[in-house]
């Protein structure tokens, strides 16, 4: 049974920066398990973000940003708006199969 | 534009089958994969499955391998996802959403509105 897990919870100032990270019990996240991150709100359906790492969908605002770090799939909220309160959820992929991560609740406080 | 939309909300009874649609529009039907996501209330985004469009071929979570099935009609530009023997814990909203274009890095460009599930006796 394959896990993937992110922070249940974060806490950032308006204006601030954030990293939310992504792991996978089977070892370190490389690009091949091609990370993608959503966001979702309360009531609404996800939102795509990022696709493949580090690639931004045309929506995407240029705060946030895609990486690996440290054996991770990370994303970097920098200059932090109210608006980006909400749930993000990491995706990855192995081999024919895809695995949420369990989500990350943002607080921008 | 592309638009994803998906069947009604239903009601089921614990042991019964649910079919939902998801009608694909604004692109070309057969070149872009699909998946199932679903999420039950106050829980997080649960990944089910995929069928290639054009093929037919499906690949389904370990978990619900028996009990899923993922089909399209391509004359309508239409997938269904199909869940059997149902148990309370299957209420959740399931969604439809868009995958690749031929590859498996972008998945969830484009969901569905979502379905309600309802299982209860």
């Amino acid at each position: 049974q394959t896990v993937v897990t992110q922070e249940p919870s974060l806490t950032v100032s308006p204006g601030g920066t954030v990293t939310l990270t992504c792991a996978s019990s089977t070892g370190a996240v490389t690009s091949g398990y091609y990370p993608n991150w959503f966001q979702q709100k309360p009531g609404q359906t996800p939102r795509a973000l990022i696709y493949s790492t580090s690639n931004k969908q045309s929506w995407t605002p240029a705060r946030f940003s895609g990486s690996l770090l440290g054996g991770k799939a990370a994303l970097t909220l920098s200059g932090v708006q109210p608006e980006d309160e909400a749930e993000y959820y990491c995706l990855l992929y192995y081999g024919g199969a895809w695995v949420f991560g369990g989500g990350t609740k943002l607080t921008v406080l | 534009q592309v638009q994803l939309v998906q069947s009604g909300a239903e009601v089921k009874k614990p042991g019964a089958s649910v079919k939902v649609s998801c009608k694909a529009s604004g692109y070309t039907f057969t070149s872009y994969y699909m998946h199932w996501v679903r999420q039950a209330p106050g829980q997080g985004l649960e990944w089910m499955g995929i069928i290639n469009p054009s093929s037919g071929s499906t690949a389904y979570a370990q978990k619900f391998q028996g009990r899923l099935t993922m089909t399209r009609d391509t004359s309508t530009s239409i997938v269904y996802m199909e869940l059997s023997s149902l148990r309370s814990e299957d209420t959740a909203v399931y969604y439809c959403a868009r995958g690749g274009n031929g590859d498996y890095s972008q998945t969830g460009d484009y969901w569905g509105q979502g379905t309600l599930v309802t299982v209860s006796s």
